[in-house]
């Protein structure tokens, strides 16, 4: 079956421009992650998303970060007035439930970030 | 917090050398525990997982056992290719915070000269 999609896959953008990244998970996921990988900092927990339950944002960098996901599918990342240390890879992830056991995620391909 | 730590990187060896990479963590309760692999251009996929004490994950000849004594979830492989270049990732699912949000060791970059 199809995998996790991500849109763009590069990005290039001006400093202080806003971004929105796409994340489409496996049909039938319902818990959908977002990670940063940077060379300074590693894979780095964003924002999670399970079913209709509250996200949990604990681990956007700042309030500049936002990300919503409609319909329990889809999900887009915006990163408003972006700046250079944003600059990384945007991963999406998807995982069949959670609650009760621990199924592995499911990594897309990500998009490249660089702000300019 | 939880926390994975990994050896430094990067690990060069000759085809058919033996490999690990070691992995160690620190957590609350009792984690399930994974390796992913990047390959080049390429994204993360599972490699490998366990996800109580004692399990042992095995996939391509790769092999890791959670050992809950010594918090460790070594990744090893008897025989290494030039195909297994790549970045190694450990990661934990962290149980406690309800999310399963995962925490990632820094990677370990692993080069095979053929």
């Amino acid at each position: 079956g199809a995998g996790v999609s991500q849109s763009p896959s590069n990005k290039v953008t001006e400093k202080g421009k806003d971004v929105e990244l796409r994340c489409d998970p496996i049909s039938g996921h319902t818990a959908l992650y977002w990670y940063r990988q940077s060379l300074g900092q590693g894979l780095e927990f964003l924002i999670y998303f399970q079913g209709n339950s509250a996200p949990d944002k604990s681990g956007l960098p700042s309030d500049r970060f936002s990300a919503e996901r409609t319909g329990g599918s889809v999900s887009t990342l915006t990163i408003q007035r972006t700046q250079q240390e944003d600059s990384a890879v945007y991963l999406c992830a998807s995982s069949r439930l959670t609650s009760g056991a621990t199924y592995e995620q499911y990594f897309g391909p990500g998009t490249r970030l660089t702000v300019t | 917090g939880n926390s994975v730590t990994q050896m430094e990187g990067p690990v060069t060896l000759s085809e058919e050398a033996f490999l690990t990479i070691n992995c160690t963590y620190t957590a609350t309760g009792y984690p399930s525990l994974f390796w992913y692999v990047q390959y080049p251009g390429e994204g993360l996929q599972l490699l490998l997982k366990a996800t109580k004490a004692d399990d042992k994950g095995s996939n391509k000849g790769f092999e890791a056992t959670y050992r809950k004594e010594t918090t460790s979830f070594h990744l090893g492989k008897g025989s290494v290719q030039v195909s297994d270049s790549a970045v190694y990732f450990c990661a934990l699912s962290d149980q406690g915070s309800g999310t399963y949000k995962y925490i990632f060791g820094t990677g370990t970059r692993l080069k095979v000269l053929a």
